[in-house]
């Protein structure tokens, strides 16, 4: 499967916008799927397909794909959402083989 | 409510063998793909690979062929993680997690709360 790319490290102001990007060629086919993960906690899903978000994620995450990049948006960060941030996506080989960004701290100012 | 519930922490020494378990319910166990995710200390999340559910027909990612064998008991709803010959490079937190896929969106939606292998000698 091929590669995800993510920025290893984000901050953002209280109450601002911040945007995680993650970038592969898988994803001109695939919708990425995101994913939240706290210290020493299972990873949690926060966005996946198009735009969706399940049942008691707030509505401050979003996300949005072009091409060969996916972005998960949080508007209005909370400091809750510091974490660590993975995006996750699928080849289209047939084999449907997955891969991992290798994951973005955000840090809440 | 839909839950996967692994077994509890290992310590094996290297050369060892390893089991791991994840029980599912709350859902009907062969709707959904169960996947294999690795974290090492301090390292982000790897993904091992997936087992279908209504055929058994594991697919493993690039470095988790040979050791690692994924395998399932349908009748108690069970996916399990075998690690043979186990090296101390092993040590990890491993997830199991239920996906929903189709042809453009995969999501994993439920995860295991993790099993610590830890390998020293």
């Amino acid at each position: 499967s091929s590669e995800l790319t993510q920025g290893p490290a984000v901050s953002v102001a209280l109450g601002q916008t911040v945007r995680i990007t993650c970038q592969g060629d898988s994803l001109r086919s695939y919708y990425a799927s995101w994913y939240q993960q706290k210290p020493g906690q299972a990873p949690v899903l926060v966005i996946y397909g198009k735009n969706n978000r399940p049942s008691g994620i707030p509505d401050r995450f979003s996300g949005s794909s072009s091409g060969n990049t996916a972005s998960l948006t949080i508007t209005g960060a909370q400091a809750e959402d510091e974490a660590d941030y993975y995006c996750n996506s699928r080849d289209t080989s047939g084999n449907h083989l997955g891969v991992f960004g290798g994951g973005t701290k955000l840090t809440v100012l | 409510q839909v839950q996967l519930v692994q077994s509890g922490s290992e310590l094996k020494k290297p050369g060892a063998s390893v089991k791991v378990s994840c029980k599912a319910s709350g859902y009907t166990f062969t709707s959904y793909a169960m996947n294999w995710v690795r974290q090492a200390p301090g390292q982000g999340l790897e993904w091992m690979g997936w087992i279908n559910t209504n055929t058994g027909n594991p697919t493993y990612a690039q470095g988790f062929t040979g050791r690692f064998v994924f395998s399932l008991d349908t009748s108690v709803s069970t996916a399990y993680l075998q690690i043979s010959s186990l090296e101390a490079e092993d040590s990890a937190v491993y997830y199991c997690a239920r996906e929903y896929y189709d042809s453009s969106d995969s999501r994993l939606d439920v995860w295991g709360q993790g099993t610590l292998v830890i390998v020293f000698s």
